[in-house]
């Protein structure tokens, strides 16, 4: 069973431009979540999406943004890139409806130069 | 508002001596928790979780956690440390369908 995939592995973008982020979860999963991982930061919950709705939002500006498709994939969208925004951004599923249990993707480098 | 502190930010232990990280969270009820490892560069790859029941949890690769409500601790345990263990680990509550992380703790692995 293929797990959680990102793409793009890697994105280098300049300040304030717009970057967009993918992921796919696992099949039979509807709920995905997003997290960033940025330097001495930590790991900070974003945003998650279930049924296509946004379910929860982290402590993070509107510029940051997302969408849930019909197949359950998922969208994240940073627009007008700061430099702090570069980081580590894991996606994760899990059942329908915030089923405890999440399972990570290998996550996109996002640099903002 | 719920959160989890994991004391150590780095560990080394010898290969072949056991292990011992420590969590400990702040949740009013009884708490979902999760340990997941981090490699380098990689995902968060799920250790074992304690949902309810047994307090004693067995996970992968050999690792174990107990849950201590009067201590509000969930400690990741190991008996005997492979040098392929050395990672970043991380305990997370859930709250609200989201993760609360702790800070992780490095383990490094001597020979």
């Amino acid at each position: 069973e293929a797990g959680v995939t990102q793409s793009p592995t890697h994105l280098i973008k300049t300040r304030g431009q717009q970057a967009t982020l993918r992921c796919s979860p696992i099949s039979g999963h509807t709920s995905v979540y997003w997290y960033q991982q940025a330097l001495g930061l930590g790991l900070q919950f974003l945003l998650w999406y279930d049924e296509g709705e946004e379910r929860n939002r982290g402590n993070f500006p509107p510029r940051f943004s997302g969408r849930q498709f019909p197949n359950y994939s998922s969208e994240l969208n940073v627009n007008a890139l700061e430099l702090e925004d570069s980081a580590l951004y894991l996606c994760a599923s899990s059942l329908r409806l915030g089923g405890n249990e999440q399972f990570f993707g290998p996550g996109t480098r996002l640099t903002v130069l | 508002a719920q959160s989890v502190t994991q004391p150590d930010i780095h560990i080394t232990v010898s290969e072949g001596a056991s292990l011992e990280l420590r969590c400990n969270y702040s949740y009013g009820a009884t708490p979902y928790l999760f340990w997941y490892v981090q490699s380098p560069g990689q995902g968060l790859q799920l250790l074992l979780k304690y949902f309810s029941g047994d307090t004693l949890v067995q996970g992968i690769k050999g690792f174990e956690a107990e849950f201590k409500r009067s201590q509000s601790s969930f400690n990741l345990r190991k008996p005997s440390v492979h040098w392929s263990d050395a990672a970043e680990y991380f305990c997370a509550v859930v709250q609200g369908g989201k993760l609360i992380f702790g800070q992780g703790t490095e383990l490094s692995v001597k020979p």
